[in-house]
């Protein structure tokens, strides 16, 4: 079972749709979660931190449950350059040290 | 340049060949890490520096991976007698801070390296 998993997908949503994107991570150590949007043959970048309050960011709002173990992405009225995988990524820090675990990602396609 | 740059950005390889792939990271970031990504998946972590200080390489999948950090700034990834299943993307990030100071650091990407072994 890997560390973080996600649903590959693909999702195919009409522009304007509301989706959600769901992760789940086996290490209860992890400390720090985070969304990462990679658009196709490029490198990942930054889509927002998570935290344990959740939160929101315009169109983009994230959520964690230590509990569970989970951490979820929704996304408001799809814009066509959403269209990219979006990765979720786990740090687990161990003394001056630490490792970022990535999920193999969620294939999001916004169609007209 | 203002972002993380690698080079070069697509590499063939025969099979038993050694390859180097370097890494610019931003000017004055602390850490360094080198990522494998095989298409259809996400980044598979290969090692992690403070610096000059390679604090974690535990992600390298064998001996032929070796990686340095040796003033601080540019980073070379090394693999030796290179074999088929070691084609990927290899992505190099840097962030800001070390992990142990703050866990919620933005790790900046480069375009990566795109190695082919034939």
């Amino acid at each position: 079972r890997k560390e973080v998993e996600q649903d590959p997908g693909p999702f195919n949503v009409p522009e304007g749709a509301t989706v959600a994107f769901n992760c789940t991570y086996s290490n209860s150590a992890s400390q720090s979660f985070f969304w990462y949007r990679q658009d196709c043959r490029k490198e990942p970048k930054l889509l927002m931190s998570v935290y344990s309050s959740g939160n929101e960011d315009g169109r983009f709002t994230a959520q964690l449950n230590r509990a569970s173990q989970y951490i979820s992405l929704l996304i408001r009225d799809s814009k066509l350059s959403d269209s990219a995988t979006y990765l979720c990524v786990v740090n687990i820090l161990r003394t001056n040290a630490g490792k970022s675990t990535f999920g193999d990602g969620t294939t999001l396609t916004v169609k007209p | 340049g203002a972002g993380v740059s690698q080079s070069p950005r697509y590499k063939v390889a025969k099979r038993g060949q050694d390859v180097a792939l370097r890494c610019d990271p931003i000017s004055g970031h602390v850490s360094l890490f080198w990522y494998q990504q095989a298409l259809g998946q996400g980044p598979e972590f290969l090692t992690y520096f403070q610096n000059e200080a390679q604090l974690d390489k535990s992600g390298l999948p064998s001996d032929r991976f070796f990686a340095e950090r040796p003033e601080g700034s540019v980073s070379t990834l090394k693999i030796q007698r290179t074999q088929q299943e070691d084609s990927a993307v290899y992505l190099c990030a840097s962030s800001l801070k070390n992990l142990a100071v703050s866990s919620y650091n933005e790790q900046f990407f480069g375009p990566g390296t795109r190695l082919t072994v034939l």
